[in-house]
């Protein structure tokens, strides 16, 4: 089945710097792969996601790029803000065995 | 206003006690499932539905139960035999059921969570 790592486990950046969290993932029927903000006390809340055809994709300060040969994806936060602060999780997901799975989380901190 | 709600936010469980947690959604989703979080660690999944009266096992859905008798309702029991059920757990609920368009199991949705104690 699908295995998902997901680096760093905690992050620390000063607000304005930018932020990368990088996931690899094991299977390569893997299409799907959306990434999740969970803030304190809540639940995860989707925030980019990209498909197996593509390799970039933008929305505001918030992009996801994909190597599918090296089979991982990364998602980077521009200019960030101390509201960016929050529990990440990148998933991975198939059609072909209908399973998602998760990586462990980055609590990614933004210090003013 | 849409969404995914779970009931109750905090639940304790006593030794040997059934605990049932609500999960509500007016999304009209035809998949719901049931996750558990634990510190440090990714989601994993206990159980999912893709239609009304049909539900799968996860990964760790040893000790849980759950049914579903209506589209908007996924509820999930945490039984006796449940021995470790101190988590946090949410209940998520996507577009698209598996084998539909070839879309597999994209989950947009989770609800707040609920986080269960044993006393």
């Amino acid at each position: 089945g699908e295995n998902v790592e997901q680096h760093p486990s905690t992050l620390s950046v000063q607000e304005g710097d930018s932020a990368v969290i990088k996931c690899t993932y094991s299977d390569s029927a893997s299409n799907y792969f959306p990434w999740y903000k969970q803030e304190l006390g809540k639940g995860p809340q989707l925030i980019i996601d990209i498909r197996s055809n593509v390799g970039e994709k933008k929305d505001q300060r918030i992009a996801v790029t994909l190597n599918k040969t090296a089979k991982h994806f990364s998602l980077h936060i521009t200019e960030t803000q101390p509201e960016d602060s929050a529990v990440y999780f990148c998933a991975a997901s198939s059609f072909l065995n209908n399973d998602m799975r998760f990586g462990a989380g980055t609590r990614l901190t933004v210090k003013p | 206003d849409g969404g995914i709600t779970q009931s109750p936010k905090y639940l304790f469980r006593k030794e040997g006690q059934n605990v049932t947690l609500s999960c509500e959604q007016n999304l009209n989703h035809d998949a719901m499932y049931w996750y558990r979080q634990d510190p440090g660690q990714g989601l994993r999944l206990i159980y999912y539905s893709q239609i009304v009266n049909d539900f799968q096992k996860g990964d760790i859905a040893e000790g849980y139960s759950v049914s579903r008798e209506k589209k908007e309702s996924f509820p999930l029991t945490v039984t006796s035999a449940q021995k470790n059920p101190t988590a946090f757990y949410l209940c998520a609920s996507s577009i698209e059921a598996w084998g539909l368009a070839g879309k597999g199991r994209d989950i947009q949705y989770f609800g707040a969570g609920t986080r269960l104690s044993v006393l």
